[in-house]
């Protein structure tokens, strides 16, 4: 079973505080990414990578950067969390290898409060 | 980018009855996926069917990718089947997951 792990399920910050979330996958996927979830909003990408060293930026990048040195794990930074990054943060991998389904698995979630 | 709409966007049933969700697509879509997020927020892999049919227990799922749409059958609904539904697709050039708005279904006694 694929399994994807993120660091922590709840976790509350105060306003200024670097931030730093943690994914980590088991099942060798190359790509891997990080949405954030809010009511009415739905789920928005905020960056993915392709592979080890590789991002991309999604459609709301601004305020975060992530890090990707080794293939299984994933990370999110919040350089200086603000109140509005309070949501619920999905951490999400897939392959891309020739004849494999393009899958995409969810860990459980990060619900981050910034106070 | 596609667009991805679900219907009904609510619904409450009771427990035993059966249900269908569905999901239209703007354009082609590839990788379609069904998800159901549980209450401590997980998204749930239910179903992974860019054509075709599959079934998984009560759960069972129709796309037909040449008309844009894929439906959700929920048969003999339980309370645990409670949650947020969602659909999402991948388009023919992008490399992300766009999701639909949801179906939010609670499942009474």
């Amino acid at each position: 079973d694929v399994k994807v792990t993120q660091s922590s399920r709840y976790l509350v910050k105060r306003t200024g505080e670097k931030v730093f979330l943690e994914c980590v996958q088991d099942m060798d996927h190359e790509n891997m990414f990080w949405y954030r979830q809010d009511p009415g909003l739905g789920l928005r990408l905020i960056y993915f990578s392709y592979d080890v060293k590789m991002k991309e930026k999604g459609d709301i990048p601004e305020g975060y950067s992530v890090s990707r040195e080794k293939k299984e794990r994933f990370s999110l930074i919040l350089e200086s969390a603000s109140t509005n990054q309070t949501s619920m943060y999905l951490c999400a991998s897939r392959t891309i290898m020739a004849g494999s389904t393009y899958e995409q698995y969810f860990g459980p979630g990060t619900r981050l409060t910034v106070t | 980018g596609i667009q991805v709409e679900q219907s009904p966007p609510d619904l409450i049933l009771q427990e035993g009855a059966n249900s269908t969700l569905r999901c239209n697509f703007s354009d082609s879509v590839n990788n379609l996926q069904w998800f159901h997020q549980n209450p401590w927020g997980q998204l749930i892999n239910l179903f992974y069917i860019p054509s075709g049919t599959k079934q998984n227990g009560r759960l069972s799922a129709t796309t037909v990718a040449t008309e844009r749409y894929s439906l959700l059958y929920i048969s003999s609904s339980q309370t645990t089947d409670s949650g947020v539904y969602f659909c999402a697709g991948f388009d023919g050039t992008a490399s992300k997951l766009t999701f639909g708005t949801g179906t939010r279904l609670q499942v009474t006694l």
